[in-house]
């Protein structure tokens, strides 16, 4: 069973392509989030949704769109990818509860040519 | 901005030695965690101690929170091959549920 999983693992595509990932949590979590994590294995917060609505979105370009269709679901969306898009894409999950831990999932890497 | 550091970058030990890891940041925390990720993984959750907490052990692992400091530390005892993976420190912020990484602590353990 895997608690949070998110397709695909790899994505290789060219500049300037629009290009999604997809994320799903069964864990009953409300809380979603985006990572990016980059070549030096740092790990930034992009985005987080608690019951579909939006509540952090950090400095992150307005061409990566996040949408929720519902609680167990956050997708993400790049539009006209660039070069410095290439990264690791975590999606994570975790209840809005202090003290609650994240849950991650594989991750999707994304390389743009 | 970055909250979490790891110190070291790197850590290279023979099997059935300690590690130690430690971890600075820069804000008052609710908590704070350590995280593991093996090669081509997401991270897994491994312990979390709270801001009013000064130390908790789990296993084989055992964590310190200085808030005075600013700064955790991880300790692996006697390490196994296995554990060679990256650890990072996570913490969250008093505004909850906002966790902010650091690069991590890239630990191998030599068989």
């Amino acid at each position: 069973d895997t608690a949070v999983s998110q397709t695909p693992k790899y994505l290789v595509t060219q500049m300037g392509n629009d290009k999604s990932i997809k994320c799903e949590q069964n864990l009953g979590h409300d809380t979603m989030y985006w990572y990016k994590q980059d070549s030096k294995k740092f790990l930034k917060i992009m985005f987080s949704y608690n019951n579909k609505e939006l509540i952090i979105n950090e400095t992150v370009p307005n061409r990566f769109s996040p949408k929720s269709p519902d609680k167990a679901h956050l997708n993400l969306h790049i539009n006209s990818l660039e070069l410095g898009d290439s990264a690791v894409y975590f999606c994570a999950s975790s209840q809005l509860l202090r003290n609650s831990p994240l849950h991650f999932g594989n991750g999707t890497r994304l390389t743009v040519t | 901005s970055q909250q979490g550091e790891e110190d070291p970058q790197a850590l290279s030990i023979q099997e059935g030695e300690n590690a130690t890891m430690n971890c600075s940041y820069k804000t008052s925390i609710n908590n704070l965690q350590w995280y593991r990720q093996n090669s081509g993984r997401g991270l897994v959750h491994l312990i979390l101690i709270r801001s009013n907490e000064r130390e908790k052990h789990s296993g084989r692992l055992r964590v310190t929170l200085d808030t005075s400091k600013k700064s955790s530390s991880l300790l692996i005892t006697a390490s196994r091959a296995a554990d060679t993976a990256s650890y990072f420190c996570a913490t969250d912020l008093n505004t909850g549920n906002q966790f902010y990484f650091g690069t991590g602590t890239s630990l191998t353990v030599i068989p």
